[in-house]
């Protein structure tokens, strides 16, 4: 099966800008949840979808939103840029629990 | 909520030697537990997991155990190679319960293995 596939893989933005990432989770994975992989602050959970319904979500600003669509693809959205939101985004998938991650969309905010 | 602790952040070890990470949660609800590898520039790589009826797993040169009443669990890789150089993460998650497939995660630990 392919793996998780996350679009774009790079991006640039300026200070105030808003952008959306995407993610294809593998064949069959109804769960994705996204994180947030800085130096300083390590892997962090941002939020997980199920069958297009946010599950949980982790302790970030309401600028951090996200959606899944029927066919599972995801998406999130980060409004308002700030330069602390300069980061690794890795998108998962997961089945009975097991999670599996995409390659990430490096994002550099300047 | 959970709180993941991992030691050491680096470890340098030599070709053959074995290598052991350790973690600490603080969530006793916390039933699953996966290991990630990250070489650099790649995405975190599922290694192996336990899940809390479980003592130890194995699976080739890496092991899991899981001691749930001091809440610790920790990763064993025994004859190591330089390929086993990169970031290694545990986690922790209340799965499948109503907290779905929320990992969090420990500061991770830095491996180099020397040859």
């Amino acid at each position: 099966k392919a793996g998780v596939t996350q679009t774009p893989r790079y991006l640039i933005k300026t200070r105030g800008q808003q952008v959306t990432l995407s993610c294809s989770p593998i064949s069959g994975h109804r769960s994705v949840s996204w994180y947030q992989q800085t130096p300083g602050q390590g892997l962090q959970f941002l939020f997980e979808y199920f069958s297009e319904t946010q599950r949980n979500k982790g302790n970030f600003p309401g600028r951090f939103s996200g959606r899944q669509f029927s066919n599972s693809r995801s998406e999130m959205n980060v409004s308002t840029l700030e330069l602390g939101d300069s980061a690794l985004y890795l998108c998962a998938s997961s089945l009975e629990g097991q999670v599996h991650f995409g390659p990430g969309t490096r994002l550099t905010v300047t | 909520g959970e709180n993941v602790e991992q030691h050491p952040s680096t470890l340098s070890v030599q070709e053959g030697d074995s290598a052991v990470i350790k973690c600490t949660y603080s969530d006793s609800a916390s039933n699953y537990f996966p290991w990630y590898k990250q070489e650099l520039g790649k995405r975190p790589q599922l290694i192996i997991d336990i899940r809390s009826n479980v003592g130890e797993k194995k699976d080739q040169r890496i092991a899991v155990t899981l001691n749930k009443t001091a809440k610790h669990f920790s990763l064993h890789i025994t004859e190591t190679q330089p390929e086993d150089s990169a970031v290694y993460f545990c986690a922790a998650s209340n799965h499948p319960k109503a907290a779905g497939n929320k990992l969090t995660f420990g500061g991770g630990t830095r491996v180099l293995v020397k040859p």
